[in-house]
């Protein structure tokens, strides 16, 4: 079954805790995005990856490493996590057509609700 | 500032009416919009897209419709169904870039109701 999957589901932690939160997705896709979700802000972008070992700053990568040293892996990581990355927090992925739209049809994992205490 | 717009928070419907979820944007550069369905505890999934040189896009009982000039977009559901009750999301991609990220309204929640 084709699928983007992250873990854990949920987490809580502690402020300065350094934790890893993966992805992976097995359909091959060139693209993956780290998105976060809060009330009244919506879907903002943290970091992308347009293929392996290509990575960039999305809106709001403050806080956030990613690497992508493989195509089908795309971890997220708090070095030093704070309450103010308390979100939930989406991976997406997919193709990267030629002359094409890199977003298009995104698929999303199932999300990771995390808590920094 | 919200560059894509649903001020709709929420909107409840009878089965097998029309659904009517709205979406409006200030940036003329988006070129490429796309709503997504998202359940609770899942990740939003695409529904449908639009193409700024298309005015209409029809994929089953779910039919998209630009107005470029009035900068909205629409998302008709028809007859709805039960199992469209979800948060819709409309997104917008800009005609810049690689990233060419999306840019994500706040969602709608639709109620249908049996």
């Amino acid at each position: 079954e084709a699928q983007v999957t992250q873990n854990p589901r949920y987490l809580i932690t502690v402020t300065g805790k350094k934790l890893t939160v993966t992805c992976s997705q097995n359909m091959n896709h060139e693209y993956m995005s780290w998105y976060r979700q809060d009330p009244g802000l919506g879907l903002r972008q943290i970091y992308y990856s347009m293929n392996v070992e290509v990575t960039d700053k999305g809106d709001v990568p403050e806080g956030y490493k990613v690497s992508r040293k493989e195509k089908r892996n795309f971890p997220l990581i708090l070095e030093s996590p704070s309450p103010n990355q308390t979100s939930l927090y989406f991976c997406a992925s997919s193709l990267l057509r030629t002359g094409g739209l890199a977003n298009e049809k995104l698929f999303f994992g199932s999300g990771t609700q995390l808590s920094v205490l | 500032d919200q560059q894509v717009k649903q001020n709709s928070p929420s909107l409840s419907v009878q089965e097998g009416r029309i659904s009517i979820l709205n979406c409006d944007y200030t940036n003329s550069m988006f070129d490429y919009f796309l709503w997504y369905k998202k359940y609770p505890a899942e990740g939003p999934t695409f529904l449908i897209s639009i193409s700024s040189i298309k005015d209409k896009n029809e994929d089953g009982r779910f039919t998209v419709f630009l107005n470029k000039s009035a900068k909205h977009l629409s998302l008709h559901i028809v007859p709805s169904q039960p199992g469209d009750s979800a948060v819709y999301f409309c997104a917008a991609s800009p005609n810049a870039g690689n990233n060419r990220k999306l840019i994500w309204g706040l969602g709608t929640s639709l109620a249908v109701n049996p």
